[in-house]
């Protein structure tokens, strides 16, 4: 079984607050991923990472940053949340073709 | 740019019927094809996955087919129960390279007693 973990589960913030979304992995993959998920619905890829100090944004545009200084942390960082920002994210990561993903964060930006 | 098509969008099926669930790529590069499912409140979870060089597998009363000259591959799900009730998605990547994976649109699958 996959040892990815996301934090928080759940988030309820105001419009222009900024937020950090956490995601860490116990397998020692280099690679790990965020998407962006409304519930039960397509995925996108919004960023990704090959490794410590790589990153590269996905397929869908997202105001979101990420960071990776530690192969097992991936955090992902909104500067100012907009109610359009509402969704479910998901990180994952991998160490060659399947990927493992966490549970999710669901956010909702009033 | 939409690489994996998947259909149908939703499925209901009896409990005990065959759940089919249909998908195409365009990229022939793509040599690794798995199947997530996804239950409400989880992140998706690998199923089953096949590569081009065969052109079945089983796996317990889950089956993928893959047509490799038509580019298309689907997922059989043989004597439907309701705990089968998730989302299932499609994908393809190489498994060469960065193996990024590119997942179809999703099937909401629901098996009804």
């Amino acid at each position: 079984e996959a040892d990815i973990y996301q934090t928080p589960r759940y988030l309820v913030i105001g419009t222009g607050k900024k937020i950090t979304l956490e995601c860490s992995q116990t397998m020692g993959h280099d690679k790990m991923y965020w998407y962006q998920q409304d519930p039960g619905m397509e995925l996108h890829l919004i960023h990704y990472s090959y490794g410590v100090n790589s990153t590269e944004k996905g397929d869908l545009s997202s105001e979101s940053t990420v960071s990776r200084i530690r192969t097992e942390h991936f955090p992902l960082t909104l500067e100012s949340a907009r109610p359009s920002h509402t969704s479910q994210y998901l990180c994952a990561s991998s160490e060659r073709v399947t990927q493992y993903f966490g549970p999710g964060t669901r956010l909702l930006v009033l | 740019q939409q690489q994996v098509k998947q259909s149908p969008q939703s499925l209901i099926v009896q409990k005990g019927g065959i759940s089919i669930i249909n998908c195409a790529y365009e990229n022939t590069a793509f040599d690794y094809f798995p199947w997530y499912q996804q239950f409400p409140g989880k992140g998706p979870a690998l199923l089953i996955a096949i590569r081009p060089d065969v052109s079945e597998k089983k796996e317990g009363r889950f089956t993928i087919s893959f047509n490799k000259s038509a580019k298309q591959f689907s997922l059989h799900i043989m004597d439907s129960q309701p705990g089968d009730s998730a989302t299932y998605f499609c994908a393809a990547s190489y498994s060469g390279g960065y193996q990024k994976v590119t997942f179809g649109t999703g099937t909401k699958l629901q098996v009804i007693p």
